[in-house]
């Protein structure tokens, strides 16, 4: 029973280095989302995909961009890293989005840009 | 916008001993859900209870209850008979026709 997974669990990068962030969910969740999570600051929305073949900005968009592959994979990809980008990335997954939805989080990845 | 608020970045309780975990929230949608999120040191994201804001009546899960005061715009958690597995980060997040919003946190720590 996978639920969300994320691929990969740590990473560090190089200041202007790309990388893609991969999520897969196994519960046909028609909900995608990439939250980021910095000390004192909680989790924010950087990007989000209520159904398949739709993508919306959150909170923190800038210097990302995501991929809804199919319904079970939603890709976050950083093109040129900065240090201000190191933080623990979490992906999500619910049925719908609306009001009445648990969200099913990842194990989350932590990104360190040197 | 919805906006989630914590107030208590960190806080300790005796195990065994009660401990309550505030959050106040905005919102102008009448539909939403309120949750407690836990986050133990392995990082993963575990639901603790939820709140329909429709339902006057306090959810309870076993030792975790809430105080949901709708006019007040206030959703605190209470946690019974602290145990030391009970530490780790708490957090408050809001549920409406937008993703989750969450607060920034409270971390607890259960001493023995």
């Amino acid at each position: 029973n996978a639920g969300v997974t994320q691929t990969p669990k740590f990473q560090v990068l190089k200041t202007g280095q790309s990388m893609t962030l991969q999520c897969a969910q196994d519960m046909n969740h028609n909900s995608m989302y990439w939250y980021r999570q910095d000390p004192g600051m909680g989790l924010r929305l950087i990007y989000y995909s209520a159904s398949e073949g739709t993508t919306d900005k959150g909170e923190v968009p800038n210097g990302y961009n995501v991929s809804r592959l199919n319904k079970r994979e939603f890709s976050l990809r950083l093109e040129s890293a900065a240090p201000s980008q190191t933080s623990v990335y979490f992906c999500a997954s619910s049925s719908r989005q609306g009001a009445n939805t648990e969200a099913f989080f990842g194990q989350g990845t932590r990104l360190t840009v040197v | 916008a919805q906006t989630v608020t914590q107030s208590q970045p960190e806080m300790s309780v005796q195990e065994a001993e009660t401990v309550t975990l505030s959050c106040t929230y905005d919102t102008s949608e009448n539909n939403y859900y309120l949750f407690w999120y836990k986050q133990p040191p392995s990082r993963q994201m575990i639901l603790v209870i939820r709140q329909e804001a429709y339902k006057q009546q306090n959810a309870t899960e076993n030792r975790f209850s809430v105080n949901f005061q709708k006019a007040a715009k206030s959703f605190s958690l209470k946690i019974s008979d602290s145990q030391l597995g009970d530490t780790a980060m708490y957090f408050c997040a809001l549920s409406g026709n937008t993703p989750l919003v969450f607060g920034k946190g409270t971390r607890l720590s259960v001493i023995a």
